[in-house]
């Protein structure tokens, strides 16, 4: 079946610098990939999801590309900020309905 | 916006103990899911289920029953509890496989 790894599992940066967070899958017909933020204590929110092959996605601060060739799907949070400490599941579906998820980051941002 | 009820918050039961975790959601998803979350493990899925009375099993079923008697209601057993199952539980509903998921705020269990 589908195995999803994350990594890295902890990671700290300062304000302002970069973070990025990178998913590897097994499944090739997995198509459907989602990414979700969990602050603590709380439940898990959508921050994106993402169709199609590759792809950038752009939000707000964040950019997430997805390389279907290598099954690679990747965020970037652009200039981070204390606010975007928290914990990061990447999620992939292929047409099974199953949803697998990623191990998760716990990104630090230090001021 | 999606609202999927869990209950109860908290539960602390001992080995060999009964117990029924209980998911509702009001949006009429015909998905629902239920994982559990453990540090270094991320969200791992146990069973899921695609409407009433369907059942699907998904990575760490062993130990686990689920059934779903309603729309809207799925029920997670553990009917003789071990302390390997000590663990944030999480409910999920969803409509369609290309939609996202929305989650309970999760059960926390603890078997002693």
């Amino acid at each position: 079946g589908e195995q999803v790894e994350q990594r890295p599992p902890h990671l700290s940066v300062r304000e302002g610098d970069s973070a990025v967070i990178t998913c590897t899958y097994t499944d090739p017909n997995s198509y459907y990939f989602f990414w979700y933020k969990q602050e603590p204590g709380a439940s898990l929110q959508l921050l994106m999801k993402v169709f199609s092959s590759t792809e950038i996605n752009e939000g707000q601060g964040f950019t997430v590309l997805l390389n279907k060739k290598d099954k690679r799907l990747s965020l970037n949070l652009t200039a981070a900020h204390p606010g975007d400490s928290a914990a990061y599941f990447c999620a992939v579906s292929a047409n099974t309905n199953k949803v697998v998820f990623g191990t998760g980051t716990r990104l630090q941002v230090l001021p | 916006e999606a609202a999927v009820t869990q209950s109860p918050r908290n539960k602390v039961t001992v080995t060999g103990g009964n117990v029924t975790l209980s998911c509702r959601q009001t949006n009429s998803h015909n998905y629902m899911y239920w994982y559990r979350q453990d540090t270094g493990h991320g969200l791992r899925l146990i069973h899921y289920s695609y409407g009433a009375g369907n059942l699907q099993i998904g990575d760490v079923p062993d130990g686990y029953k689920a059934t779903r008697t309603t729309q809207e209601d799925f029920f997670l057993l553990l009917e003789l509890a071990s302390p390997s199952q000590t663990s944030l539980y999480f409910c999920a509903s969803r409509q369609v496989s290309n939609e996202r998921l929305f989650f309970g705020h999760g059960t926390k269990l603890s078997v002693l």
